[in-house]
């Protein structure tokens, strides 16, 4: 299995820009998928795929890969948009095990 | 609308076993992955394992001595038993659902979770 890096930290002003990363040698065979998760809540789901957002999503989330690489990112970032933000793939094509990255905490300023 | 909603004990003494149960509503149970994932205080996720409906399993190897699933397809419900617990284990234990292609699989749909605390 392979390991999931993401920067601890990400921080934003209301209205703005901006984008996350997952690193992982995983990525280069299965798309990531992205949670949300806020304080006492279970996580959700906000990107899978290519670019997939589940209903309810709001378009302002979106996803994109490049090599072992993941991005997610927040076009008009919102108050309630401030969370932890995890990623998650499977482990390698030659296993069927799941990996989460360490998680960014978004702070919106 | 899915919706798993689980249960089990969420205090465990240190030595002893661990059980908690998913049940899932509003959905098919075949077709799926159904996965077991921990969260320690503070920390990000960690995948325990999976079972499908077949009872095929998958498990994180870190855990994988300890840990057993099982399911019961006339009842939408899947189990975890996890053995010989330790503080290092306290976590917050969710259910969740896997969908799947043959490029991307996600966690669809969680459970509320449940506090585990290993302490005498």
């Amino acid at each position: 299995s392979s390991e999931l890096t993401q920067d601890p930290v990400v921080s934003v002003a209301l209205g703005q820009t901006v984008s996350m990363t997952c690193q992982g040698d995983s990525l280069r065979g299965y798309f990531a998928s992205w949670y949300q998760q806020k304080p006492g809540q279970a996580p959700l789901l906000v990107i899978y795929g290519k670019n997939n957002r589940p209903s309810g999503i709001p378009d302002r989330f979106s996803g994109s890969n490049s090599g072992n690489t993941a991005s997610l990112t927040l076009t008009g970032a919102q108050a309630e948009d401030e969370a932890d933000y995890y990623c998650s793939s499977r482990g390698s094509r030659n296993d069927h095990l799941w990996v989460f990255g360490g998680g960014t905490k978004l702070t919106v300023l | 609308q899915v919706q798993l909603r689980q249960w089990g004990a969420g205090l465990v003494k240190p030595s002893e076993t661990l059980s908690l149960t998913c049940a899932v509503y509003g959905g098919s149970f075949g077709g799926y992955y159904w996965n077991w994932i921990r969260q320690a205080p503070g920390k990000g996720p960690e995948w325990i394992g999976e079972i499908d409906d077949l009872g095929n399993t998958n498990k994180n190897p870190s855990l994988k001595s300890r840990v057993t699933m099982s399911v019961d397809t006339s009842k939408n419900q899947f189990s975890l038993k996890v053995t010989s617990m330790t503080a290092a284990d306290t976590a917050l234990y969710y259910c969740a659902r896997v969908e799947y292609s043959d490029t991307w699989h996600y966690f669809d749909y969680w459970g509320q979770g449940t506090l585990v605390t290993v302490s005498s």
